[in-house]
Parts: C-alpha cells; sequence; structure tokens
C-alpha cells in the first residue's frame, strides 16, 4: 500500500481563497484524523472520522473550516474563507479503528499570505 | 490539562542506547501509553504502546512501572536517522490522539 495521501503537499493562496485539502487514507482503515501543526501550538487534532462518520469535530477551530469524507476512500478539509492564521502544515491520518496504530501522511504546507 | 511530562530535550551519543521518560502519575486503569515520534518534515510515525507489560518490537522496548505513573521508552542503539520529537500519549484505546510537546532527542556522533 502507498500509505495515506494528501494532496497537494504544498499550497499557496491568497487570503479570503477556499482551500481544499485531500487526504485518501490507507484501504481498509475505518478511522481517518485531520490535524493541523504550527510553531506556536504544535500538533491539533481538528477532526476524527469513523466508518466516515464525524465523531469529534471539537478541534475544528471555527466555522471557516470544514471536513467530509464521502466515502471510505476519500476525505477533504475545506477553509473558506482562508486567513493567513490558517498557515500550517495539515496532516491526515488513518487507523484500522480508533485505537490502533496511526499511520500518517506527509502532510500539506497551506500558506496564506 | 496535560496527561504527560516528557523533558524537552535530551542528547545521545549515536550507537548507545537512548532511553527517553514519560510521567503519567493521573493515568488510569483502561488508559494506554503510546509513543510516536515526528522526524523533521515528516508526518509523526507510530512506535509502541503499551497497557501493563513492558513490551518490545523492532524499533524499540516500552518500559512501564508496576505503579503505571511512568514509563521509558528505550531506542538499543541510537543512529542518527532517530533524531526527532517523541511523543509520549496516554489515552484509552479507541480515544482520540492527542499529542502534547514531545522530547527532542538529538543523536550526536
Amino acid at each position: 500500500d502507498a500509505g495515506v495521501i494528501q494532496s497537494p503537499r504544498h499550497e499557496v493562496t491568497e487570503m479570503g481563497q477556499e482551500v481544499t485539502l485531500r487526504c485518501k487514507p490507507i484501504s481498509g482503515h475505518n478511522s481517518l484524523f485531520w490535524y493541523r501543526q504550527t510553531m506556536m501550538r504544535g500538533l491539533e487534532l481538528l477532526i476524527y472520522f469513523n466508518n466516515n462518520v464525524p465523531i469529534d469535530d471539537s478541534g475544528m477551530p471555527e466555522d471557516r473550516f470544514s471536513a467530509k469524507m464521502p466515502n471510505a476512500s476519500f476525505s477533504t478539509l475545506k477553509i473558506q474563507p482562508s486567513e493567513p492564521r490558517d498557515s500550517a502544515v495539515y496532516f491526515c491520518a488513518s487507523s484500522i479503528d480508533r485505537g490502533s496504530e496511526a499511520f500518517f501522511g506527509q502532510g500539506t504546507r497551506l500558506t496564506v499570505v | 490539562d496535560a496527561k504527560t511530562t516528557q523533558p524537552t530535550s535530551m542528547d545521545c551519543a549515536e550507537g548507545r542506547a537512548a532511553n527517553l521518560p514519560c510521567n503519567h502519575s493521573t493515568i488510569s486503569g483502561n488508559e494506554y501509553v503510546y509513543w510516536y515520534r515526528q522526524i523533521h518534515s515528516q508526518g509523526p510515525q507510530y512506535i509502541i504502546h503499551g497497557l501493563k507489560n513492558n513490551e518490545t518490537n523492532e524499533m524499540a522496548s516500552l518500559i512501564i512501572t508496576e505503579d503505571r505513573k511512568s514509563s521509558t521508552l528505550i531506542l538499543p542503539h541510537a543512529t542518527l536517522r532517530d533524531t526527532a520529537v517523541y511523543y509520549c500519549i496516554v489515552m484509552e484505546y479507541g480515544n482520540k490522539l492527542v499529542f502534547g510537546a514531545g522530547t527532542i532527542l538529538r543523536v550526536k556522533s
């Protein structure tokens, strides 16, 4: 398996634009996680899904952020409108179930100017 | 409300064992101890986890004290590629994985 695949790897956008980050989890994994990492705040869990259903979105910073998982092989994290403070590395991870080993993607480095 | 306490940073000589401590004095009976690491510019990588007993795999050993209030991750023969941030996480199986600040391990030649 190619592991967790995230796209794009790098994204530079202007303030106010919509940004969509994509994630393809490992086949057969039932849990999916979105994290954000900054120097100031470290790794923050934004939301996680189990069997395509959002279980906990308490980490989503505000209404500008939304995440979907339309099927077991694809998830998106959308920011609309984007702001400079959203600049960070966003990681997607998947696991067979919620307690087992989580596999992380390479991340998407987002820069909002 | 951090559940774990780890040193901010540690140094280790290449080829020697790296022993990374973690305090989790408020751990409950059904909470596991997980270790992940993050090498620069990469996503975190799972290392090992345990409940009560010591655990060993191809990457590391996990030693948990009898009272479960602390643990030590051991990398038996550290290499330069083991330089990373190491995260000790306490959570119930099935709960969400929350990362703290971790320990920066620097392996030096």
